[in-house]
């Protein structure tokens, strides 16, 4: 029973490469989101994903684009990365809004 | 901007004390959430009060929600260490948005 699944665990890129994190969850959950972690500042939400076929924005989602592949998965793509995309994302998914999130063990990226 | 902000920041208690957080909220909400981070890892899910409710309780844990001062509380009884941790507020709103708060850290010490 492996919950959501957040790949990589770490990353490091350069300033204007570009990667995407990969994000899947196996309990049949219809909302995804996409949050990171900066110190200080708690978990800001980037997108979300309501049910499959729909994402929306969230509170810091420029520079940022995600895909929801299928019910499954829910992958959040940096263009051209930059030093200030240094955080740790959590992908989470919820059966459906309304009831508790369950998170991944989360992404730590660092953009040099 | 973020829609909860918990109070205190940081929190220090005994073993065996009890440990109370507050997170105050901006709009209205479908319910509160409280989750609990250990270091280096992912959130986890505690309890989930709805906005019609105004107690709740998970064995150690007592929430409560006043909708009318935009405020919740999350008490943990007898603290142990393994309470050491960051616990976060999250809100539920209209939007369907899970929006967190920047959360307390609290050290139960031996």
């Amino acid at each position: 029973n492996a919950g959501v699944t957040q790949t990589p665990k770490f990353q490091v890129l350069k300033t204007g490469q570009s990667m995407t994190l990969q994000c899947a969850q196996d309990m049949n959950h219809n909302s995804m989101y996409w949050y990171r972690q900066d110190p200080g500042m708690g978990l800001r939400l980037i997108y979300y994903s309501a049910s499959e076929g729909t994402t929306d924005k969230g509170e810091v989602p420029n520079g940022y684009n995600v895909s929801r592949l299928n019910k499954r998965e829910f992958s959040l793509r940096l263009e051209s990365a930059a030093p200030s995309q240094t955080s740790v994302y959590f992908c989470a998914s919820s059966p459906r809004t309304g009831m508790g999130a369950f998170f991944g063990q989360g992404t730590r990226l660092t953009v040099v | 901007s973020q829609q909860g902000e918990e109070d205190p920041q940081a929190l220090s208690i005994q073993e065996g004390e009890n440990a109370t957080m507050n997170c105050s909220y901006k709009t209205s909400i479908n319910n509160l959430q409280w989750y609990r981070q250990n270091s280096g890892r992912g959130l986890v899910h505690l309890i989930l009060i709805r906005s019609n409710e105004r107690e709740k309780h998970s064995g150690r844990l007592r929430v409560t929600l006043d909708t009318s001062k935009k405020s919740s509380s999350l008490l943990i009884t007898a603290s142990r260490a393994a309470d050491t941790a960051s616990y976060f507020c999250a809100t539920d709103a209209d939007d369907y948005k899970l929006s967190f708060g920047a959360g307390t850290t609290v050290t139960v010490r031996a």
